[in-house]
C-alpha cells in the first residue's frame, strides 16, 4: 500500500516568510509524528499526534512553529516568520496506534526547507 | 534526557566484508530500539525493531542485538554489498518520540 507522503519535497523561502509543510500518513494510522533533521544535529522530535490531538508539543523549538491534524489524517506543520536556522529536512512518520509504544514508525521522504 | 551515540561516524569497507555498527544509549528504560537506513535525499527505512524483552532480531543479512543493562546495541551486516552503502541510524523509544543517534555513514566499495 501507499507509504507516508510529504509535500512539497523541496521548499526555498525568504527569511521572514511563512511556510506550510504537509504530511499524509499511511491510511489507518492514528499516530503521527514530526521530526527535524538539521545538518550536524541529527534527528530531533518535534510533535506527536494521536488522532487530531497533540498530547506533546514540547519538541517545537519556538512559538513560531505550530502543527495541526484534521480528520485524523493529514497534518500540516506551519513555520511563521522563518529564520535561517529553520533550514533543515522535516520528516513525518506514522504508526498504527502509538499507544503500545512497541510499533514501527514509518517515515516519509521529508521536505527539505531552505531559508535564504 | 536520553543520549544516543553511534560509533563509528563513518566506515568504508570492501565488498564482501562482515561489519558491525555500534549504538550506545544512556537510559536503559526503553520500550524498544530500532535500526534505520537513510539513503541520500531520502527518508528513513526501518530495518529492525528489537523490543526491550528481546536480545536480537534478524532479517536476511542483518542481525541486531540489544543489551539493555549495558545500554548497547549492535547491527551486524554480513557479506556487505555496494547497495548497502547508506547512513544507518539507531533510535531508542521510551514513549512515543524516538531518540536518534547521529548515524554511521557506510560506504561499501566494489
Amino acid at each position: 500500500g501507499a507509504g507516508v507522503s510529504q509535500s512539497p519535497s523541496n521548499k526555498v523561502t525568504e527569511k521572514g516568510k511563512d511556510v506550510e509543510l504537509r504530511c499524509d500518513p499511511i491510511s489507518g494510522h492514528t499516530a503521527l509524528y514530526w521530526y527535524r533533521q538539521s545538518l550536524g544535529q541529527g534527528l530531533e522530535f518535534l510533535i506527536y499526534f494521536q488522532g487530531n490531538s497533540a498530547p506533546d508539543k514540547s519538541g517545537l523549538p519556538s512559538d513560531r512553529f505550530s502543527a495541526e491534524r484534521t480528520g485524523g489524517s493529514v497534518s500540516t506543520l506551519t513555520i511563521q516568520r522563518t529564520q535561517q536556522e529553520d533550514s533543515a529536512v522535516y520528516l513525518c512518520a506514522s504508526s498504527y496506534s502509538g499507544g503500545a509504544f512497541q510499533e514501527t514508525q514509518y517515515f516519509g521522504p521529508g521536505t527539505r526547507l531552505l531559508v535564504l | 534526557k536520553q543520549e544516543v551515540t553511534q560509533i563509528p561516524a563513518a566506515l568504508s569497507v570492501p565488498e564482501g566484508e562482515n561489519l558491525v555498527l555500534n549504538c550506545s544509549f544512556t537510559d536503559s528504560a526503553i520500550y524498544n530500539l530500532q535500526w534505520f537506513r537513510q539513503d541520500p535525499g531520502k527518508g528513513l527505512t526501518s530495518l529492525l525493531l528489537i523490543q526491550s524483552s528481546q536480545r536480537e532480531q534478524t532479517s536476511g543479512r542483518l542481525n541486531a542485538s540489544l543489551d539493555k543493562s549495558s545500554g548497547r546495541s549492535t547491527l551486524y551486516i554480513a557479506a556487505s554489498q555496494p547497495g548497502d552503502s547508506a547512513t544507518y541510524l539507531c533510535a531508542t523509544n521510551s514513549g512515543y518520540a524516538l531518540n536518534f543517534g547521529k548515524g554511521t555513514s557506510l560506504l561499501v566499495t566494489p
